[in-house]
């Protein structure tokens, strides 16, 4: 069965520096995974997602995420965290059956100033 | 930038009563969704719906629910003799095939009381 596990319910990072949220997930077949973001009283909004091309995906707002097969893990992270970015983050896999979004349990990111 | 519209934004009713949630998809997307989200629990998958019928079902998706698209552009969810358990915030989301991302609306956060 496919699932997707969001090793930090709650990061907490200092404004400028880096950014890092683990996901790690299980497919029996070549995944395709995503990253949304939602800010307060926001709807879900795309970062960014992988589909079988590069395993180093670009996304929107300077994040970027890294598919590594052997490690089964699509961690996100960016070099330098702005206060815009306090949000949860969700770490989604589609399943390959019948293309439904399997979501992990989210993580909340906090900046500090 | 097209987007997902979702109405109300905040729903309160009482237990027993019936509601419906509407969605405005993005024009020219096929396929529309919906999923929930108990508060402090996963984002979970309700349903799927393409070419006027539901395509994909989850166990949550019993007789209580049933969908809708009544003209060319909302599709509703209603929800019959709603439980307190039922309370969570409802995502519509839409996306123009399965192999492309789905975009989501803001969410109506409905409480039963």
């Amino acid at each position: 069965a496919q699932s997707v596990t969001q090793l930090d319910s709650h990061v907490s990072v200092s404004e400028g520096t880096p950014v890092l949220l683990r996901c790690n997930y299980s497919s029996s077949y070549s995944p395709s995974l995503f990253w949304y973001v939602q800010h307060p009283n926001k709807g879900l909004q795309l970062l960014l997602k992988y589909t079988s091309a590069a395993t180093l995906v670009k996304g929107i707002n300077g994040f970027e995420a890294e598919f590594k097969k052997s490690e089964t893990s699509f961690h996100l992270t960016k070099p330098s965290a702005h206060m815009s970015d306090a949000a949860e983050y969700f770490c989604v896999v589609r399943l390959t059956s019948n293309y439904q979004l399997i979501w992990g349990a989210g993580t909340k990111l906090i900046i500090k100033p | 930038e097209p987007e997902v519209t979702q109405t109300p934004s905040h729903q309160v009713t009482q237990m027993g009563q019936e509601v419906i949630l509407r969605c405005v998809p993005i024009s020219n997307h096929l396929y529309f969704y919906w999923y929930r989200q108990i508060l402090g629990q996963k984002v979970e998958f309700l349903v799927s719906f393409y070419n006027n019928e539901i395509s994909e079902k989850s166990e949550i998706f019993d007789d209580q629910f049933s969908v809708e698209r009544p003209d060319g552009s909302n599709f509703t969810l209603k929800i019959r003799s709603t439980k307190l358990e039922d309370s969570a915030m409802y995502f519509c989301a839409s996306s123009l095939d399965t192999n492309t991302e789905a975009f989501f609306g803001q969410g109506t956060r409905l409480t039963v009381v």
